[in-house]
């Protein structure tokens, strides 16, 4: 069974700076990786999938990386609206979601 | 507009049955993956099921397999669960989401909005 774990929990960055969220799988799940944003009361908005391919419309300063077991989100420089809970998600089996990561303002 | 409406949430009772259902429109529904994903209160997101375009594969999660039943009609442009035997575990904001191709095992790409699910005697 894999397991998703992601880091930190909670990430305070100021509005500008940038901001890197890891994911780990627990097995291999090759680029078979998805980030999701979730602001408050919305519902879940896919950034990337792929491991490092933007969603349609996602702005460029979203990218991902990783491949295997590690993964990452980054954002290059924070806006206002980029402060909420991300997560990623593998389905190379079937499909998991890590704890999530919330992004707040320093 | 691509739009997935959830409904059939509501209060029930442990251990009867709930069943949701989810319309779509704006999109050709047969050629498709569609899935359930829940988010109880103040927690993160759980995929629940998933089935493919033509229904021909179907996963659960370990927390509703032999409980929850999905299908779909690609005639009405709908998705359903049939959720039995319910506990306070299953408390949640029900999200209906749409996969990018066919195939089950992909990302999602397009979310609806979410029917709440109180399970309390």
């Amino acid at each position: 069974e894999i397991v998703m774990t992601q880091s930190p929990a909670t990430l305070s960055v100021s509005p500008g700076e940038r901001a890197t969220l890891s994911c780990r799988a627990s097995q291999s799940v090759s680029s078979n990786l998805a980030w999701y944003q979730q602001k408050p009361g919305q519902a879940p908005r896919l950034l990337i999938y792929g491991a490092s391919t933007r969603a349609t419309g996602i702005p460029a300063r979203f990218s991902g990386s990783g491949s295997g077991t590690e993964f990452t989100l980054t954002i290059s420089s924070l806006q206002s609206e980029d402060f909420a809970v991300y997560y990623c998600q593998q389905y190379n089996n079937w499909l998991l979601f890590g704890q999530g990561t919330r992004l707040e303002i320093k | 507009e691509v739009q997935l409406v959830e409904s059939g949430g509501g209060l029930v009772q442990p251990g009867r049955s709930l069943r949701l259902s989810c319309a779509a429109s704006g999109f050709t529904f047969d050629d498709y993956a569609m899935h359930w994903v829940r988010q109880a209160p103040g927690k993160g997101l759980e995929w629940v099921s998933g089935i493919s375009w033509n229904s021909g594969s179907i996963g659960y999660a370990d927390s509703v397999k032999g409980r929850f039943t999905i299908s779909r009609d690609n005639a009405k442009n709908s998705l359903y669960l049939q959720m039995n035997s319910l506990r306070a575990e299953d408390t949640a904001l029900y999200y209906c989401a749409k996969g990018p191709t066919g195939r089950v095992m992909r990302a999602f790409d397009i979310w609806g909005q979410g029917t709440m699910v109180t399970v309390s005697s």
